[in-house]
C-alpha cells in the first residue's frame, strides 16, 4: 500500500533562514507527489506538483526515486510562509484513484 | 464561481443521531472527493464520484456512512447513527475528470465540522 511519512511535526525556522520540508514516500508504481499547505483560517491549497516542476512563492520539491523522497525547500523563509504543510502521493489505478496524504509538518518562521 | 462549498460549516450533534453534509463542486469539475481530517492527521480518502457515478469507497467508509451526487453537480455525505469517534473535519475536494491537464489537481472546500456529544 501507498504510504507518506513527513517525519516532522513541527518546524520552526528563523526569518531568513532555509527550510527543508521532508517527505517519504512508499509506493511500488511511477509516484505523482503534490505539496499542499494550509495558511490559519484557510483551507486546503495545492502548493506545487513535482510535474511541473516549478517554483511557487519561492519553493521548490525535487522528486528522488532513489530515496523516496520529495523534501520541499526554500533558501529563506518568511514569516508569511507559516502554515501547515502536508505531502500527498497520488495512486492511481485498478479502479482507485486516491490521494494520500502524510500526516503534515507544521512550519513556524520565528522574526 | 466561488470554489468548492460546504455546509454546514460546523455541526453539534448527539450520538445516536443522523447527520448529513453538503458539498458544491466547481461547476466544471465532474470528479468529487471526500475526505476526513482528525486532529493531528492529514486528511484520509473516504470516497470519490466521477460524475454520478461513485467509483471508490475506502474502507473507512462504515455501512453508517453514505455519499450520492445523484445529478453528477453537488453531493451529500450522511452519517447515520453518530458515534464520538465520527466526531473530525469532512473535507470535499473537485477536480477535472481524468486525461486534462488539471485533473490530478484537488480543490478543496473549507469543510464541515462535526462534533459528536
Amino acid at each position: 500500500a501507498q504510504r507518506v511519512t513527513q517525519p516532522e511535526k513541527l518546524l520552526s525556522v528563523f526569518k531568513g533562514a532555509p527550510v527543508e520540508l521532508k517527505c517519504n514516500y512508499s509506493y511500488s508504481g511511477s509516484p505523482e507527489l503534490f505539496w499542499y499547505v494550509q495558511y490559519s483560517r484557510q483551507r486546503l491549497q495545492l502548493l506545487l506538483r513535482h510535474i511541473s516542476r516549478e517554483s511557487i512563492k519561492g519553493f521548490t520539491a525535487d522528486l528522488n526515486k532513489g530515496e523516496t523522497s520529495f523534501h520541499l525547500k526554500k533558501p529563506f523563509a518568511q514569516e508569511e510562509d507559516s502554515a501547515m504543510y502536508y505531502c500527498a502521493l497520488l495512486y492511481s489505478g485498478a479502479g482507485s484513484y486516491q490521494l494520500t496524504f502524510g500526516k503534515g509538518t507544521k512550519l513556524s518562521v520565528i522574526p | 464561481d466561488t470554489g468548492v462549498s460546504q455546509n454546514p460549516r460546523h455541526k453539534i450533534t448527539k450520538r445516536g443521531q443522523n447527520v448529513t453534509f453538503r458539498c458544491d463542486p466547481i461547476s466544471e469539475h465532474n470528479r468529487l472527493y471526500w475526505y476526513r481530517q482528525t486532529l493531528g492527521q492529514g486528511p484520509e480518502f473516504l470516497t470519490y464520484f466521477q460524475n454520478e457515478a461513485q467509483l471508490e469507497k475506502s474502507r473507512l467508509l462504515s455501512d453508517r456512512f453514505s455519499a450520492e451526487r445523484p445529478k453528477g453537480s453537488f453531493s451529500t455525505l450522511e452519517i447515520q447513527r453518530t458515534e464520538q469517534g465520527d466526531s473530525a473535519m469532512y473535507l470535499c475536494a473537485s477536480s477535472l475528470r481524468g486525461g486534462t491537464g488539471g485533473a490530478n489537481v484537488l480543490t478543496f472546500g473549507a469543510g464541515s465540522r462535526l462534533t459528536v456529544l
